[in-house]
């Protein structure tokens, strides 16, 4: 069963609006981490921000910021301000704790492109 | 996070070769991961590498055909054993950084085409 569900298989925004690219898990821990990736066409695999299962706040950086909703199993990315540079594959990705350890899964990747 | 550097950035290979690739971590790191990406696809874990022991795969990889070694806390080898144009694949050298969440990072990746 996916672990990881992007939905969103494209995505258009207009440059200087913000767009969300939506993610959804499933896991039975209590301890998770939630990341999304950003992976330019060059193709190297660019961090773009962490949430914690059991981080209250939404996690923000610049301007990034993760929508986690833990009771609907959703951890949806914002983009603000979308600049041409934004335009890439975004993969969400999540670690289970317990016998997982650190393996990180990957969700299917939403294609982003940014309009001039 | 550790820079992390991948060789070959890219290759052209001969079906039914051999090609390894290398990882180099600018840190000593506990565990390394390698991950491919196939044509279109997203990314799927092969193997966690720790030193000192052999490398353990995923469901649907094994040995015989990735072969991986760790001889140290900052290298490891990945090799994709008697190629076919279905190994054509981005191969991700990955290590859990030290910032929050244990987030891994990857190296540049490694294209392979197999014709």
């Amino acid at each position: 069963a996916q672990k990881i569900t992007q939905t969103q298989p494209g995505m258009f925004v207009q440059e200087k609006e913000a767009v969300t690219l939506d993610c959804t898990y499933d896991t039975s821990d209590q301890s998770y981490g939630l990341f999304w990736y950003k992976q330019p066409s060059s193709g190297e695999m660019i961090f773009l921000i962490y949430q914690g299962s059991y981080d209250e706040q939404n996690a923000t950086e610049g301007r990034y910021s993760l929508n986690f909703q833990k009771a609907r199993k959703s951890a949806n990315l914002v983009i603000s301000a979308s600049q041409l540079g934004d335009s890439a594959m975004y993969f969400c990705a999540m670690r289970e704790g317990g016998a997982g350890g650190f393996k990180t899964i990957f969700g299917a990747g939403t294609r982003l492109f940014v309009k001039a | 996070s550790a820079v992390i550097s991948q060789k070959p950035s890219r290759d052209i290979c001969q079906r039914g070769t051999s090609l390894t690739i290398q990882c180099q971590v600018d840190s000593q790191v506990t565990m390394m991961f390698w991950y491919r990406q196939q044509p279109g696809q997203s990314l799927t874990l092969i193997a966690t590498a720790n030193q000192g022991s052999e490398a353990t795969y995923e469901s649907g990889f094994v040995i015989d055909k990735f072969p991986i070694s760790r001889p140290n806390l900052t290298f490891s080898t990945l090799t994709v054993s008697n190629m076919s144009p279905e190994d054509s694949s981005i191969y991700l050298c990955s290590v859990v950084g030290t910032g929050v969440g244990n987030t891994i990072y990857f190296g540049e990746g490694s294209w392979l085409t197999v014709v």
